[in-house]
């Protein structure tokens, strides 16, 4: 159980365009998704976190109207990457937190890999 | 300084030998630490928590956690070259956001 699932795995796009990424959670419902993107050889970075029904927070220097998030309904969250630029080329990874899990332990996708020419 | 520190290796072993991982954090508020473990371009899964000090096992991982000296550590015991991964630290207050370390690449040759 605790499944996430993230659609595409892997994008390309031109400079300039828009680029939506999904994450499902496919057998919880999710309290909370969070969106992170990692560089080649770094860490995971949190870009925000959204709570179903509500604005998302974004993290400090994270433009949110570049990085538009969504969050629908109980198991659907997406990222939309407005205006991509080759520097927004990276690995985005979301995760879920379990609806009551005791200290909320996130569950991860498989991640989307970004690359804009 | 970061609030949770890692080298990122990498760690080259030979297969069978213990793995020692190590974290520190500077944030006296934090009380999970987890362990994720996260193959090449691939998202983290969860490997261990532990709440607070003490020692936790599960099969040949071993967490630790020294609340004193604000260190983490993750034991592999007999490693073997499915273990070659990224091994990633978090640590959180008990709230949702979660704090990575930077991870270590480990290699285990076979």
């Amino acid at each position: 159980g605790a499944v996430v699932s993230q659609h595409p795995s892997w994008v390309i796009c031109k400079s300039g365009t828009s680029v939506k990424i999904e994450c499902r959670s496919l057998d919880f419902q999710a309290t909370t998704m969070f969106w992170y993107r990692q560089f080649p050889k770094q860490s995971l970075m949190l870009m925000a976190t959204s709570n179903e029904g509500s604005k998302a927070t974004y993290e400090q220097g994270v433009e949110k109207d570049k990085f538009l998030i969504n969050h629908a309904s109980l198991t659907l969250s997406t990222l939309t990457v407005t205006s991509a630029h080759p520097e927004d080329s990276s690995f985005y990874i979301c995760s879920a937190t379990l609806r009551g899990a005791s200290y909320n332990e996130q569950f991860f996708g498989p991640g989307t890999r970004l690359t804009v020419l | 300084q970061k609030e949770v520190e890692q080298d990122p290796g990498p760690l080259s072993v030979p297969e069978g030998a213990i793995v020692s991982l190590n974290c520190t954090y500077s944030n006296s508020a934090f009380q999970y630490f987890m362990w994720y473990r996260q193959y090449s371009r691939k998202g983290p899964e969860l490997l261990m928590y532990t709440y607070s000090s003490g020692n936790k096992e599960d099969g040949r991982f071993t967490a630790q956690v020294d609340k004193s000296s604000k260190y983490i550590s993750l034991f592999i015991r007999d490693s073997q070259p499915s273990d070659s991964a990224t091994y990633l630290c978090a640590s959180t207050h008990g709230g949702n956001k979660l704090v990575f370390g930077a991870g270590t690449i480990l290699r285990v040759k076979s």
